[in-house]
């Protein structure tokens, strides 16, 4: 099966950068994505890596290390809407299937 | 753009009631997933289904089932509800091969009282 870690709450204050990680344990690893989810609202992706390195979509970027079963995302410049809750996913081929498996998820709180 | 549409976007029903909730994913997405998600607890993947076929299976009690129509909408189907059933359930869809990429509906709350 798959594990993930992530912390449960980070608080961060406006304007700062905050980074959230993520820690993985699976076989038939692909790739990790990130998801953000405001409260009450649906879940929406953020961004993908496959390779090692690190991704920048705007304001975020997402971090992998194969290696190290790691992966992190930054958020810069953070804004009060940046408080939502934020997930790592996992990607594995099983099955002739690419499978994704979801993190607990780490409610981010930006304080002015 | 279009979304992913579920259908109702609220439900009331009572204990041993069923319950049908309709998801209708992106157009020429081939793959549809089906969450749950109670009150601040993450998502739980219940179910997936790729071209009609189920794909994968996770914690959907054995009171739920679902299917994926020739239109590649979905159905899930759920019945005997009970109270724990309350939660907002999502659907997802993607492209088979960027599963990572999964679009979300809003969501349908399911309230069993």
């Amino acid at each position: 099966g798959q594990s993930l870690e992530q912390p449960s709450e980070v608080t961060a204050v406006e304007g700062a950068i905050v980074q959230i990680n993520c820690t993985y344990q699976t076989s038939g690893f692909y790739g990790l994505s990130w998801y953000q989810q405001h409260d009450g609202g649906a879940p929406t992706f953020l961004s993908y890596n496959a390779l090692d390195g690190l991704e920048e979509t705007g304001r975020f970027s997402s971090f992998l290390s194969r290696s190290d079963s790691y992966g992190y995302l930054l958020l810069q410049e953070l804004q009060m809407k940046d408080s939502a809750s934020y997930f790592c996913a996992v990607s594995v081929y099983s099955g002739g299937y690419q499978k994704v498996t979801f993190g607990t998820g780490t409610k981010l709180q930006v304080i002015p | 753009a279009a979304g992913v549409i579920q259908s109702p976007r609220h439900l009331i029903k009572e204990k041993r009631e069923t319950a049908t909730l309709k998801c209708y994913p992106i157009p020429r997405h081939d793959t549809v997933y089906w969450y749950q998600q109670g009150p601040g607890q993450d998502p739980q993947f219940l179910i997936s289904f790729y071209e009609k076929m189920q794909s994968d299976k996770g914690s959907i009690p054995d009171r739920f089932s679902a299917q994926q129509f020739s239109d590649y909408h979905s159905e899930l189907n759920m019945s005997s509800l009970e109270l724990g059933d309350s939660a907002l359930y999502f659907c997802a869809s993607s492209d088979r091969d960027s599963s990572y990429e999964q679009y979300f509906g809003p969501g349908t709350r399911l309230t069993v009282t």
